[in-house]
């Protein structure tokens, strides 16, 4: 059974520039959140995802925005990055009717120079 | 004030130890309590999961809620090197028929040394 898997595990980019992210989640799971977990800091909630549609969101600025798409996979893009977006950036899956067990991915480190 | 307070150490302790780590919240509207484990580098585990007030025991791992206190602790018994990591605490308010989203501490960091 695949655990949440997240891809690139690495990425290099530059001020102003665009970047996406992808995520599968945990197999039979149809929730999918993005955390955002700067050196030395614990998670902070960007949004989530449930049925293709954005449900909750953090106090992140709309440069960050989403999608989920009908196999429950998600993808987070960042437009016009900052030096302050290097980070590790989680997808965490879960099941809505299960409640709150939620599982995460190794995460993508994104620096930006 | 943040909504979840933790140490965030280091902690140092020699194998064979018990090891108690705490976080402290502010938002009484937190009904489920949730400690991960983070290798360098890695994505968060999930180690335990508690719903409200109570203990809940799995193996060497204890985690403890009192609300009345709004304090939670992870106790883990017999330290080994392989428990050196970050530990976070995460809660949530209550499940209303949706995932809701986590509010974590800032993560301990915990040697366990040979």
């Amino acid at each position: 059974d695949a655990g949440v898997t997240q891809s690139p595990t690495h990425l290099i980019k530059t001020r102003g520039q665009q970047v996406t992210l992808r995520c599968s989640p945990k197999s039979g799971h149809d929730t999918v959140s993005w955390y955002q977990q700067a050196l030395g800091q614990g998670p902070q909630f960007i949004f989530q995802y449930y049925e293709e549609e954005e449900r909750q969101r953090g106090n992140f600025p709309d440069r960050f925005s989403g999608h989920q798409f009908p196999n429950y996979s998600s993808e987070l893009n960042v437009n016009a990055l900052l030096l302050g977006d290097s980070a590790l950036y989680l997808c965490a899956s879960s099941l809505s009717s299960s409640g709150n067990t939620i599982y995460f991915g190794e995460g993508s480190w994104l620096t930006v120079v | 004030q943040k909504e979840v307070e933790q140490d965030p150490g280091p902690l140092s302790v020699p194998e064979g130890a018990i090891v108690s780590l705490n976080c402290t919240y502010s938002n009484s509207a937190f009904q489920y309590f949730m400690w991960y484990r983070q290798y360098s580098r890695k994505g968060p585990e999930l180690l335990m999961y508690t719903y409200s007030s109570g203990n809940k025991e799995d193996g060497r791992f204890t985690a403890q809620v009192d609300k009345s206190s709004k304090y939670i602790s992870l106790f883990i018994r017999d330290s080994q090197p392989s428990d050196s990591a970050t530990y976070l605490c995460a809660m949530s308010p209550l499940y209303g028929g949706a995932t809701n989203k986590l509010i974590f501490g800032t993560g301990t960091l915990l040697a366990v040394q040979p």
